[in-house]
């Protein structure tokens, strides 16, 4: 079974601390993502990796940059975390192509005070 | 039960009964659409997913239909079981395309 993993379920920052958020499957999937999940607005995709070093931005990216320096691990980073982060952050990965089901890691519920 | 997608966030069936969500998509150049399950504090969980060069497509205990006149998915959940209880959202996206849009999802719930 794929299995993508997140640092933390749950995380409580003050405004402006920069925040870092992990990611990790170890299924040797090509692409990553990251989105958030607000009540009422789904899931948005923030940032995604189709490969190491290599990121394009979604549909939400501003305020949030990422890194992938190994194939098994993708960083979200919230560099100044304000209080409109706070949200549910997801991370995915899928095998290879656009159409390749993409696995859910638990989730990390961030509370920005 | 029915549950029209965004507009009626909550759908509450018996047990046994057959459970009906319904997602209307907005883009019509989307031609692949997922069905995702969420159960409370865990990651949204791969169901089903349908081409548009298909109408209907089966599962374990679940159906999925689309009507592309329309712009219209729904997901059929046979014989709902209260493990069945869920948020359900579906996806849609261009197989050309890079990513998927979500919707809001509908909360399932099987009453005993």
């Amino acid at each position: 079974d794929v299995k993508v993993t997140q640092s933390s379920r749950y995380l409580v920052k003050r405004t402006g601390e920069k925040v870092f958020l992990e990611c990790v499957q170890d299924m040797d999937h090509e692409n990553m993502f990251w989105y958030r999940q607000d009540p009422g607005l789904g899931l948005r995709l923030i940032y995604f990796s189709y490969d190491v070093k290599m990121k394009e931005k979604g549909d939400i990216p501003e305020g949030y940059s990422v890194s992938r320096e190994k194939k098994e691990r993708f960083s979200l980073i919230l560099e100044s975390a304000s209080t409109n982060q706070t949200s549910m952050y997801l991370c995915a990965s899928s095998l290879r192509y656009f159409t390749d089901t993409q696995y859910f890691g638990p989730g990390t519920r961030l509370t920005v005070l | 039960g029915e549950s029209v997608g965004l507009h009626l966030p909550t759908l509450s069936v018996q047990e046994g009964d057959n459970s009906i969500i319904n997602c209307a998509y907005s883009n019509s150049a989307s031609d692949y659409f997922i069905w995702y399950k969420q159960e409370s504090g865990k990651g949204p969980q791969f169901i089903i997913d349908i081409r548009s060069n298909m109408d209907k497509r089966q599962g374990q205990r679940v159906t999925v239909l689309l009507n592309k006149t329309v712009k219209h998915l729904s997901l059929q959940i046979a014989a709902t079981q209260p493990g069945d209880s869920a948020v359900y959202f579906c996806a849609e996206g261009e197989t050309s395309g890079s990513r998927l849009t979500f919707g809001e999802g509908t909360q399932l719930t099987v009453n005993p």
